[in-house]
């Protein structure tokens, strides 16, 4: 059973780069798959970020494309996230999740809450 | 691409049927059957319970079920029980992209 695991900074100043790691256990993550990230503002719905394929290839949402970059390190097992500019929007749980080939997302992490405060 | 379209809440007694709708295009949801619906509990992470329109994930309820008319999918949940209260999400799938619906709450009164 694959298992995921975000860690990040928690609390965040506007203007930072926030940074999130998402370790993947159970499962090489350059076996198949997508690898994503989805956030969640509170009492809001979820918002799909970026997936990468086991391959390398990435895929970021239209509205953050310019702020995002989604990657993978093959040797730790895990991919990560970079938000560059975060402002108080960017507020957030946010989840690492493996995402099939049909876009179905089947495994999620715990979710990490990130507040971003000044 | 916009979000799927979905209504911000249903409601029904139990042991009744409710169905969620959630409408996209002929872009995403008319173009493919790449349909997901997740569960989520407050405070829970979401929890997939149909993929590729109507198929269910071994272990969920067969008391959820999916279909899909043109460029509407829907999520049916029969026998409606108190554990059923939740928020329920669409998702497709278009361009390697993942599209989420607004989300859709369901209260059991």
């Amino acid at each position: 059973q694959v298992k995921l695991q975000e860690s990040g900074p928690g609390l965040m100043k506007p203007s930072e780069t926030l940074s999130l790691t998402c370790d993947v256990s159970a499962y090489s993550i350059t076996s198949g798959y997508f690898w994503g990230w989805i956030r969640q503002p509170p009492g809001k719905g979820l918002e799909w970020i970026a997936n990468i394929y086991h391959s390398g290839s990435t895929y970021y949402s239209p509205s953050l494309q310019s702020r995002v970059t989604i990657s993978l390190d093959t040797s730790k097992n895990q991919f990560s996230l970079s938000l560059t500019s975060v402002t108080a929007a960017d507020t957030a749980v946010y989840y690492c999740a493996r995402v099939g080939v049909r876009g179905v997302v089947d495994s999620w992490g715990q979710g990490t809450l990130v507040t971003v405060s000044s | 691409q916009s979000a799927l379209t979905q209504p911000a809440s249903v409601s029904g007694s139990p042991g009744q049927s409710i169905t969620i709708s959630c409408s996209g295009t002929r872009s995403d949801i008319g173009g493919y059957n790449y349909v997901s619906w997740y569960q989520q509990h407050p405070g829970k992470v979401p929890k997939l319970i149909i993929y590729d329109v109507s198929d269910r994930p071994s272990g969920v309820s067969n008391r959820f079920s999916g279909s899909k008319s043109g460029n509407t999918a829907s999520l049916t949940i029969s026998g409606l029980q108190a554990e059923d209260e939740a928020d329920y999400y669409c998702s497709s799938f278009i361009n390697r992209n993942v599209l989420f619906g607004g989300g859709t709450k369901v209260t059991v009164l």
